[in-house]
């Protein structure tokens, strides 16, 4: 079984600072993956950055960076040099690598970037 | 490439009425997915495919019914309709378990009145 947590009430952050998203994860299976969706208010959803438990590295992919803690099982996403464009709705998902694999969801975080 | 296609855009249901979701994909991905996303709520997964003629339950399954009768191709369908399944409905695919995730459609916004 697997479980993703989003608990964080809609956040803030002003024009071209840095955000953190937080996500915590459950599983006891020891190989599985960590995404990060970005909902816009247009509706599709948009893959922003994967992590991998086995991966040595925190992933990064431009203006996001994933600060994983295996030991915490959290999977923190980080906006930096917040953007107008980056108020969506960011969902952190999690994949059991194994055969069968299901992407399982978060709740969401709302961000709002203020100018 | 057209990706993941999604048919309706959106569609207005009388309760009792039956429908089906089209999803279509050009990726030749193995895996394909339905799932619903609620109001203010992240995406729970309806049904499964891991390819052509195999499909399974996934965590809301009660009221649809999904086939796959080609890889490309996984169409949801909704019998009976029910106000509960007012919803906003996402198929995706993948070609594997693997870290590039899933390619999503654009959605199909469903009321059930």
């Amino acid at each position: 079984a697997q479980k993703i947590t989003q608990t964080q009430p809609g956040m803030f952050v002003q024009e071209k600072e840095a955000v953190t998203l937080d996500c915590t994860y459950d599983t006891s299976d020891p190989s599985y993956g960590l995404f990060w969706y970005k909902q816009p208010s247009s509706g599709e959803m948009i893959f922003l950055i994967y992590q991998g438990s086995y991966d040595q590295q925190n992933a990064t992919e431009g203006r996001y960076s994933l600060n994983f803690q295996k030991a915490r099982k959290s999977a923190n996403l980080v906006i930096s040099a917040s953007q107008l464009g980056d108020s969506a709705m960011y969902f952190c998902a999690m994949i059991l690598t194994g055969a069968n694999s299901k992407l399982t969801f978060g709740k969401g975080i709302t961000l709002s970037v203020r100018p | 490439n057209a990706g993941v296609t999604q048919t309706p855009k959106f569609r207005i249901l009388k309760i009792g009425q039956s429908m089906t979701l089209q999803c279509a994909q050009d990726m030749n991905h193995n895996y394909m997915y339905w799932y619903r996303q609620d109001p203010g709520m992240g995406l729970k997964l309806i049904y499964y495919s891991v390819g052509a003629g195999i499909t399974d339950k996934g965590e809301v399954p009660n009221g649809y019914n999904v086939s796959r009768s080609t890889t490309e191709d996984f169409p949801l369908r909704l019998e009976l309709a029910a106000p509960s399944q007012t919803s906003v409905y996402f198929c995706a695919s993948s070609y594997s378990a693997g870290r590039k995730g899933y390619t999503f459609g654009s959605g199909t916004r469903l009321t059930v009145v």
